[in-house]
């Protein structure tokens, strides 16, 4: 799987837009960009994800560039319940053997959003 | 939809018992599930991909004989840590997927303690 870069941490003033940056400048055409948030002492949260095209689903939008080496997550209006830590993970769709499309997580990036 | 359970939620044991946790799919069949363990102020680390009637795949360094993978059913797999000692106390997630390549749901997680 492609390497990410995120940045470490980011703060949000509730009711504004998060923006969460992604660097995944090895990925192949084939692999996916997916986004995953986990509340502290919970288990990882499903966001979205996409492949070419920006994508958007009741949680947040996608934005992936044109050469497709970085994306960015939005989530449009965040909650003091959006505070948490947010992945972004490359995966390959069909890596064939044993791999089963699993996963590999980063340290991700601690989105606070304060009052 | 996509659900994913877990029982226990937390459990503590003496050290040198065997512990076994369960991961359920409640509103869909999965092919194939994931055992993950995540340290406190660390990352979620991939330790198996278990396959509907076959044996696990263990990542490196994962030992198999300790860790016990069984996936009996299309909605159940389970996670037995064997002669569990102090330094196995973690938190351990699953993860299941309609089809191998498909997008993850995870569960709430499993707080393990071993005294």
């Amino acid at each position: 799987d492609a390497k990410t870069t995120q940045p470490p941490s980011m703060d949000c003033a509730e009711g504004r837009a998060a923006n969460l940056p992604c660097n995944h400048s090895t990925i192949s055409g084939n692999e996916y960009v997916y986004w995953y948030r986990q509340i502290h002492s919970q288990g990882p949260q499903y966001i979205i994800h996409g492949l070419k095209n920006n994508e958007t689903n009741e949680m947040a939008s996608l934005i992936i560039t044109e050469d497709r080496k970085s994306s960015t997550l939005i989530l449009p209006h965040a909650t003091l319940r959006d505070t948490a830590v947010y992945y972004c993970i490359v995966r390959v769709p069909n890596a064939g053997g044993t791999s089963y499309g699993k996963l590999t997580f980063g340290q991700g990036t601690i989105l606070t959003v304060h009052p | 939809g996509a659900v994913v359970s877990q029982h226990p939620s937390r459990v503590i044991c003496k050290s040198g018992t065997s512990v076994k946790i369960e991961c359920r799919s409640l509103d869909f069949q999965a092919t194939t599930m994931f055992w993950y363990r995540q340290f406190p102020k660390q990352s979620l680390m991939l330790m198996a991909t278990s396959n509907e009637g076959s044996k696990a795949t263990y990542e490196q360094g994962v030992e198999k004989d300790k860790f016990l993978i069984n996936h009996a059913s299309l909605t159940l797999s389970t996670l037995t840590v064997t002669s569990a000692h102090p330094e196995d106390s973690s938190f351990y997630i699953c993860s299941a997927t309609p089809g191998p390549y498909e997008t993850q749901y995870f569960g709430p997680g499993t707080r393990l303690l071993v005294l």
